[in-house]
């Protein structure tokens, strides 16, 4: 079983209020990922990060910010969230860059309403 | 930018049938990994295949990887209920990993 977990699971939540999802492994991997999914579709990323102090953009455009000030911690937070947040967020980690298996944690479902 | 492309979208097969999806990318890759994602669930490592026509077996799944490098196929082997979910190859960019658009496998009893 990975050891990379996500909270909350699922987040129901107003308009313009700021949260912060958060990602946590114990693996000791450098690489960590975040991936925004709606259901049954592609994985898009939205943001990654080397290591510590080291964050960059995705693919995919993303209102979002992530901050990567511990290892093992790679937070991903909304400042104003909006109906065209809701989503699944993914987090994943790897140890080498795209040649080792990455790890997903279980994901968290927003709903902005 | 980089595509890895899969097909087809979508897969409805009897249970009991083969099933097989395909992966292209526009660039040669150095490897190419597969996942699995339940409904509901959170993408799962199946294999990586890393050297030209490699063909690697688990069970009743079978993958390979092209001469050339930029394709690949699955192949699951009288598929079972417990097969279903959305199956996706992934390649290495230049700086992550990034993933292939997917192809979702209902399995009917």
């Amino acid at each position: 079983e990975a050891d990379i977990y996500q909270t909350p699971r699922y987040l129901v939540i107003g308009t313009g209020k700021k949260i912060t999802l958060e990602c946590s492994q114990t693996m000791g991997h450098d690489k960590m990922y975040w991936y925004q999914q709606d259901p049954g579709m592609e994985l898009h990323l939205i943001h990654y990060s080397y290591g510590v102090n080291s964050t960059e953009k995705g693919d995919l455009s993303s209102e979002s910010t992530v901050s990567r000030i511990r290892t093992e911690h790679f937070p991903l937070t909304l400042e104003s969230a909006r109906p065209s947040h809701t989503s699944q967020y993914l987090c994943a980690s790897s140890e080498g860059w795209a040649n080792t298996e990455a790890f997903f944690g279980q994901g968290t479902r927003l709903t902005v309403v | 930018g980089q595509q890895v492309m899969q097909i087809p979208q979508y897969q409805h097969v009897q249970e009991g049938e083969d099933f097989t999806t395909y992966c292209n990318s526009s660039t040669t890759l150095s490897n190419i990994q597969w996942y699995k994602q339940r409904p509901g669930g959170h993408p799962v490592f199946l294999i990586q295949l890393v050297k030209s026509g490699e063909v690697k077996k688990q069970k009743r799944l079978t993958f390979q990887f092209g001469e050339a490098k930029k394709n690949s196929s699955l192949h699951i082997t009288a598929t079972q209920t417990t097969d279903v979910g959305t199956y996706f190859c992934a390649g290495p960019g230049a700086n992550n990993l990034f993933f292939g658009t997917g192809t979702r496998l209902t399995v009917i009893p």
